[in-house]
């Protein structure tokens, strides 16, 4: 049972434009949210996090939007740039959880053209 | 600041045998994760180590295994190894639970 998922695996974007990567998750002991980049031969990099708390985060170019109810986030990167191109994951923890335990979803590759 | 190295980068092992993989996370860093990456399932989480303590662990068979040092270097043992343990094992560093964990490269692991 895939408590985090990405139902898109691929998304192509114009430069310039926004691109919108979307997730969902079922276990509702989910309280903290994490987006990473991963490009071919390279670990994840991390992105921008959210707590259960808030229900928006931004970092420059990357705002990660958690709706709670609907146990839905979404990453948007805007600009985007041809360098965002590259797998993008996001990640679930739950803070009553004894140790740092996270769980990815699927994954969805990013294209922005240039 | 220097991130998370791991070595080696590539491995080739025959069925059967047994590997160990290496993990040295970002200095102040006390918490050393471990995740499977394959085609088929994703990244899976193995096993969290703090303090030399294994503090959580995914569903991976007893055939997976690891262990924290006192510098917090962690390492990870896959004994008889099985054609579908072919996968990139990555390790991940944080401060403690719930603060964001940086990646390492990973080792590419291939059984034949």
């Amino acid at each position: 049972d895939q408590q985090v998922k990405q139902n898109s695996p691929s998304l192509s974007v114009q430069e310039g434009r926004i691109s919108i990567l979307n997730c969902d998750y079922t276990n509702s002991m989910f309280d903290y949210f994490l987006w990473y980049k991963k490009y071919p031969a390279e670990g994840p990099t991390f992105l921008i996090s959210i707590s259960s708390i808030k229900d928006k985060n931004e970092d420059g170019r990357f705002t990660v939007f958690l709706n709670k109810s609907a146990k839905h986030l979404s990453l948007h990167i805007v600009p985007s740039q041809p360098g965002d191109s590259a797998v993008y994951f996001c990640a679930a923890s739950a803070r009553n959880n004894a140790g740092n335990m996270l769980t990815f979803g699927g994954g969805t590759r990013l294209m922005v053209k240039p | 600041k220097a991130g998370v190295t791991q070595t080696p980068r590539y491995l080739i092992k025959t069925r059967g045998q047994q590997v160990t993989l290496s993990c040295s996370p970002i200095s102040g860093h006390r918490s050393v994760s471990w995740y499977q990456q394959t085609p088929g399932q994703g990244l899976q989480f193995l096993f969290e180590y703090f303090s030399e303590t294994q503090r959580n662990k995914g569903n991976f068979p007893g055939r997976f295994s690891g262990r924290q040092f006192s510098n917090s270097r962690s390492e990870m043992n896959v004994s008889t190894l099985e054609l579908g343990d072919s996968a990139l094992y990555l390790c991940a560093s944080s401060r403690d639970r719930i603060h964001e964990q940086y990646f390492g490269p990973g080792t590419r692991l291939t059984v034949t």
